[in-house]
């Protein structure tokens, strides 16, 4: 039944490190997404896709990129990890219906740590 | 811009208690409205949603109405259990706005005891 799945649950990475977050959905879905989530501030987007090879920056993408190459596959790359990117880093995958999105399916989150 | 507003919490409840989580938006469109909860140590899931005006989502013994005139979706549940404890996003997702995005609350934190 699993529809979201992070390849890590915990990441510890030193500081300058280059860092890959994996993301797979088994729903065929086009849209996929990265948040990350940190006490009093919610989720916010670091970047967004719509269909394969296109992203979109969302709302925090400085010092991340992300890579689609098919359709079931979202990365997010942290170039040189700093300490300020410890966080923990959900990856969501909705439907759409009606021209609006539906339900989210939302893998179990990476917290990464970065000392 | 859209944004979404939701109480503070962390709340905390007995058990069998009335439960409200306010929300209130601003949106440029016709948005959809959504309820996600976070259990300890997981991502989110789908609770409840309202895609129009007077919905009403439920799940779960939860509920909440689309309120366009108060631009709110308050967020009830008549009778608490422990195993609700964890975190509730109010979220909405606005089409008119030209691109496909939710734009989250911050998320409350809600503990019930036994």
């Amino acid at each position: 039944d699993v529809k979201v799945t992070q390849s890590s649950r915990y990441l510890v990475k030193r500081t300058g490190e280059k860092v890959f977050l994996e993301c797979v959905q088994d729903m065929d879905h086009e849209n996929m997404f990265w948040y990350r989530q940190d006490p009093g501030l919610g989720l916010r987007l670091i970047y967004f896709s719509y269909d394969v090879k296109m992203k979109e920056k969302g709302d925090i993408p400085e010092g991340y990129s992300v890579s689609r190459e098919k359709k079931e596959r979202f990365s997010l790359i942290l170039e040189s990890a700093s300490t300020n990117q410890t966080s923990m880093y959900l990856c969501a995958s909705p439907g759409i219906g009606q021209g609006a999105l539906t339900e989210a399916f939302f893998g179990q989150g990476t917290r990464l740590t970065v000392v | 811009g859209n944004s979404v507003t939701q109480m503070e919490g962390p709340v905390t409840l007995s058990e069998e208690a009335f439960l409200t989580i306010n929300c209130t938006y601003t949106a440029t469109g016709y948005p959809s409205l959504f309820w996600y909860v976070q259990y300890p140590g997981e991502g989110l899931q789908l609770l409840l949603k309202a895609t129009k005006a007077d919905d009403k989502g439920s799940n779960k013994g939860f509920e909440a109405t689309y309120r366009k005139e108060t631009t709110s979706f308050h967020l009830e549940k008549g009778s608490v259990q422990v195993s609700d404890s964890a975190v509730y996003f109010c979220a909405l997702s606005d089409p008119g706005s030209g691109t496909y995005k939710y734009i989250f609350g911050t998320g409350t934190r809600l503990k019930v005891l036994a």
